[in-house]
């Protein structure tokens, strides 16, 4: 089946620094990314919707300049969370479209937990 | 807005039991609705979707029916497993676009 990677698995910050995710579809060319952002014991949000070659689409309130998204392949998406606080510490999770699949079908990626400290 | 609605967890049984979890939704037309599992430590993965009414998701003994007249999507097993401790996430999507989620039940299965 699909399959979805994400890197790093988790990582640990500095206030003040940046931190990139990498979101990879390893079997299929993903036209179609999506990232979220799930707070322990709570559901996921997405945040935006990645679309190779052009730009990403934010949901409301979600801030555009602090998390940069990415999109220059087929294969790969990237959130870069820009001037980190501990409170973007969280699960960040994405997710990828198989267009020659279902469309309304997505294929999740294990997650990335941050740690701003 | 679209939304979903499901029942709060933790909802613990022991091997065997039957399983519910409830599960609704507001939406306008007609969505895709799905049931996601995430298994500690691990990401989401699809367990079933239907996508018009009265259509029957199943999949690894879990079964959930499509009731537009209800907005309904509640996902039944006959006997838990242990490992099918996780949490369960209800969804819907409208047209393949974004998924709107509910808050998701956590399930405990014990031996």
């Amino acid at each position: 089946g699909a399959v979805v990677s994400q890197h790093p698995s988790w990582v640990i910050c500095k206030s003040g620094t940046s931190v990139k995710i990498e979101c990879r579809s390893l079997d299929f060319q993903a036209t179609t990314m999506f990232w979220y952002r799930q707070f322990p014991k709570q559901s996921l949000m997405l945040m935006a919707t990645s679309n190779e070659g052009s730009k990403a689409t934010y949901e409301q309130g979600v801030e555009k300049d602090k998390f940069l998204i990415n999109h220059a392949s087929l294969t790969l998406s990237t959130l870069t969370v820009t001037s980190a606080h501990p409170e973007d510490s969280s699960f960040y999770i994405c997710s990828a479209r198989d267009p020659s699949g279902s469309a309304d079908t997505q294929y999740f990626g294990p997650g990335t937990r941050l740690t701003v400290l | 807005g679209d939304s979903v609605t499901q029942m709060e967890g933790p909802v613990t049984l022991s091997e065997e039991a039957f399983l519910t979890i409830n599960c609704t939704y507001t939406a306008t037309g007609y969505p895709s609705l799905f049931w996601y599992v995430q298994y500690p430590g691990e990401g989401l993965q699809l367990l079933l979707k239907a996508t018009k009414a009265d259509d029957k998701g199943s999949n690894k003994g879990f079964e959930a029916t499509y009731r537009k007249e209800t907005t309904s999507f509640h996902l039944e097993k006959g006997s838990v497993q242990v490992s099918d401790s996780a949490v369960y996430f209800c969804a819907l999507s409208r047209g393949g676009n974004k998924l709107v989620f509910g808050a998701g039940t956590i399930l405990r299965v014990k031996s």
